[in-house]
């Protein structure tokens, strides 16, 4: 079973900022959070992933919270090739990504 | 640099009939993982490989399923006999390390069983 809660899906304007959120409120100390995208009819994409400091690359930023029990990914600025299933994952005991819905995000023009 | 190549793309099949797919890992990676996926069960954790031995296989579903890797650069996830309920994209990743970090997927492999 998936060990994370995320919204089913979400539509965000082109150009805005597109937050997408998490709840991992049995997350362990030492347990990474990831996100991956699937955009249609592709393999998944590796994004980010962090344990406890805020994070960023060129594709998004990763705010988790102070008690670690939720996650907010930010795409800042949303292009029409965002739109995906973004899926935030944490590990199971055997260490393997546990892959639940995801959000399905719709970037509209 | 490459990625990670998968084929064949599009597969359809009889019901009975072997079926075979293939993956090349990035170079230099040495965690492989095969994955199913459908709409109803999601992606699947099927098997993952490190430096070419088979370390979890609890995800393969039944033992019409096998999975090889007998070097670095190729593995192979074989069915035998296939059924329709197989119906699914397969999709193949690669990492370095032991623990999954960061997986690069493959295309997929969109098998269909009729």
């Amino acid at each position: 079973d998936a060990k994370t809660t995320q919204p089913t899906s979400m539509d965000c304007a082109e150009g805005r900022a597109a937050n997408l959120p998490c709840n991992h409120s049995t997350i362990s100390g030492n347990e990474y959070v990831y996100w991956y995208r699937q955009i249609h009819s592709q393999g998944p994409q590796y994004i980010i992933h962090g344990l406890k400091n805020n994070e960023t690359n060129e594709m998004a930023s990763l705010i988790i919270t102070e008690d670690r029990k939720s996650s907010t990914l930010i795409l800042p600025h949303a292009t029409l090739r965002d739109t995906a299933v973004y899926y935030c994952i944490v590990l199971d005991s055997n260490y393997q990504l546990i892959w639940g819905a995801g959000t399905k995000l719709i970037i509209k023009p | 640099d490459a990625g990670v190549i998968q084929s064949p793309r599009h597969e359809v099949t009889e019901m009975g009939q072997e079926v075979t797919l293939r993956c090349k890992p990035i170079s230099g990676h040495n965690s492989l993982f095969w994955y199913r996926q459908t709409m109803m069960r999601g992606l699947e954790l099927l098997i993952y490989f490190n430096n070419n031995v088979p370390i979890d296989d609890s995800g393969m579903p039944e033992d019409r399923f096998s999975a090889k890797m007998p070097n670095a650069s190729f593995s192979t996830l074989k069915i035998q006999p296939s059924e329709p309920r197989d119906s699914a994209v397969y999709f193949c990743a690669s990492s370095r390390g032991y623990a999954p970090y960061e997986q690069y997927f493959g295309p997929g492999t969109r098998l269909t069983v009729t």
